[in-house]
């Protein structure tokens, strides 16, 4: 089974600074990687994945993330954050089960507030 | 992009009533549908994954005859709390996927029973 771990459950920064959320994984087989923003009382909208190719990965709203296989991680990053960007984000996983998408596992969370 | 449509958002009702949360895949044919539990300030528990026209298969320790799942159509799955009480009261998220593509997730639905 696969695991992730967010290493910080809260992390509080001013606007403007950049940001890194980080993440890392263990699997023993291969897998993709998502990273998840959730707004209070609403679902998760993806903000980006890594299915294959070039392990640098840019999402929406200004994000990317680095996908590190040497050291299982999948860490997000954003260069300059806004008031707006105040949520909770989520790591997870998904197998590769040959070319179908298996199960998501979900990290914890990590609470990104941005102050004025 | 891909949507998800879920509904209720909010449902309040009384102990013993059963209540049915609907997730429909608005412009894409949903193979699978998942629906998960969130607590406060937790991650997301899945309970259940469903593939349309066969039965759902439910996590361990969650019971499928508290939690009915139906998934009868490419763009609709049900969960139906039967006999809900003050303990299922929690934040009910649906996701939706195509063949091949990542979750796409519902605004949720917070049930909170009386």
């Amino acid at each position: 089974a696969q695991s992730v771990t967010q290493l910080d459950s809260q992390v509080p920064v001013f606007e403007e600074a950049p940001v890194e959320l980080r993440c890392n994984y263990s699997s023993s087989v291969s897998v993709y990687l998502f990273w998840y923003v959730q707004y209070p009382n609403q679902g998760l909208q993806l903000l980006l994945k890594y299915l294959s190719g070039s392990t640098l990965v840019k999402g929406i709203n200004g994000f990317e993330a680095e996908f590190n296989k040497s050291q299982t991680s999948f860490h997000l990053r954003k260069p300059s954050v806004h008031i707006s960007d105040t949520a909770e984000y989520f790591c997870a996983v998904s197998d590769q089960r040959g070319s179908t998408l298996g199960r998501l596992y979900f990290g914890r969370g990590t609470q990104l507030t941005v102050w004025p | 992009g891909a949507v998800v449509s879920q509904h209720p958002s909010w449902v309040i009702c009384k102990s013993g009533t059963s209540v049915k949360i609907e997730c429909r895949s608005l412009d894409f044919q949903a193979t699978t549908m998942f629906w998960y539990r969130q607590f406060p300030k937790q991650s997301l528990m899945l309970m259940a994954t469903s593939n349309e026209g066969s039965k759902a298969t439910y996590e361990q320790g969650v019971e499928k005859d508290k939690f009915l799942i139906n998934h009868a159509s490419l763009t609709l799955s049900t969960l139906t709390v039967t006999s809900a009480h003050p303990e299922d009261s929690s934040f009910y998220i649906c996701s939706a996927r195509a063949p091949e593509q990542p979750q796409h997730f519902g605004d949720g639905t917070r049930l909170s029973i009386l």
